[in-house]
């Protein structure tokens, strides 16, 4: 089964400083996709960005972009200048044949 | 983005009980449908997995005589909780999926709160 490791419980950062979350997976298989996502309270899933695994490029959306490096299974999320409205949980996500997440980073953007 | 309709929003029954909950798919078909599960400031947990027309297949742990999965059409999925307990409750979410692997991505219900009394 594929797994989704998020090292990182908590994490702070100040307002309009950068911060990258980390996320690695272990999977065996070839054609899958990776997320992240955020979740406010109201506990419904934003989705923030999205890699395909067959591209080298990394994505990026606004201030937000990935590092995907694939021979070592990481996928890390940078936000750059820090918004109040980035404070939310944010999960890592496979999906391949299934569709797994990470344990979840908790993220608190300080005025 | 498309839209993944889930309902009830929030559901309180007695234990014993038997509660429903349902995902539909708006606008696109969906042929396979993620259940999860997720306590409060924890992940999401996946249930099963189900493919339109097949049973589903549920993750290790996940009772399935407990937690009937059913996905008859390309547009709706069903999550029943049967003889509801009180650690039954829960957050539930239901995930909806336009492919079956590798060409696509998949969409979220907003979810299902359940208070087993």
């Amino acid at each position: 089964a594929q797994t989704v490791t998020q090292s990182q419980p908590e994490m702070s950062v100040q307002e309009a400083e950068t911060v990258t979350l980390s996320c690695t997976y272990d999977t065996s298989e070839n054609n899958y996709y990776l997320f992240w996502y955020k979740q406010p309270p109201s506990r419904q899933m934003i989705l923030v960005i999205r890699q395909e695994a067959y591209k080298q490029q990394n994505a990026t959306e606004n201030r937000f972009s990935v590092n995907f490096q694939k021979a070592a299974k990481s996928f890390s999320l940078k936000i750059s200048d820090s918004q109040l409205g980035d404070t939310a949980m944010y999960f890592c996500a496979f999906l391949g044949n299934q569709f797994y997440f990470g344990t979840g980073t908790s993220l608190t953007v300080i005025p | 983005g498309a839209v993944v309709s889930q309902h009830p929003s929030r559901v309180i029954c007695k234990s014993g009980t038997s509660v429903k909950i349902e995902c539909r798919s708006l606008d696109f078909q969906a042929t396979t449908m993620f259940w999860y599960r997720q306590f409060p400031k924890q992940s999401l947990m996946l249930m099963a997995t189900s493919n339109e027309g097949s049973k589903a297949t549920y993750e290790q742990g996940v009772e399935k005589d407990k937690f009937l999965i059913n996905h008859a059409s390309l547009t709706l999925s069903t999550l029943t909780v049967t003889s509801a307990h009180p650690e039954d409750s829960s957050f539930y979410i239901c995930s909806a999926r336009a492919g079956v692997t590798g060409v696509s991505e998949a969409f979220f219900g907003q979810g299902t709160r359940l208070t087993v009394v």
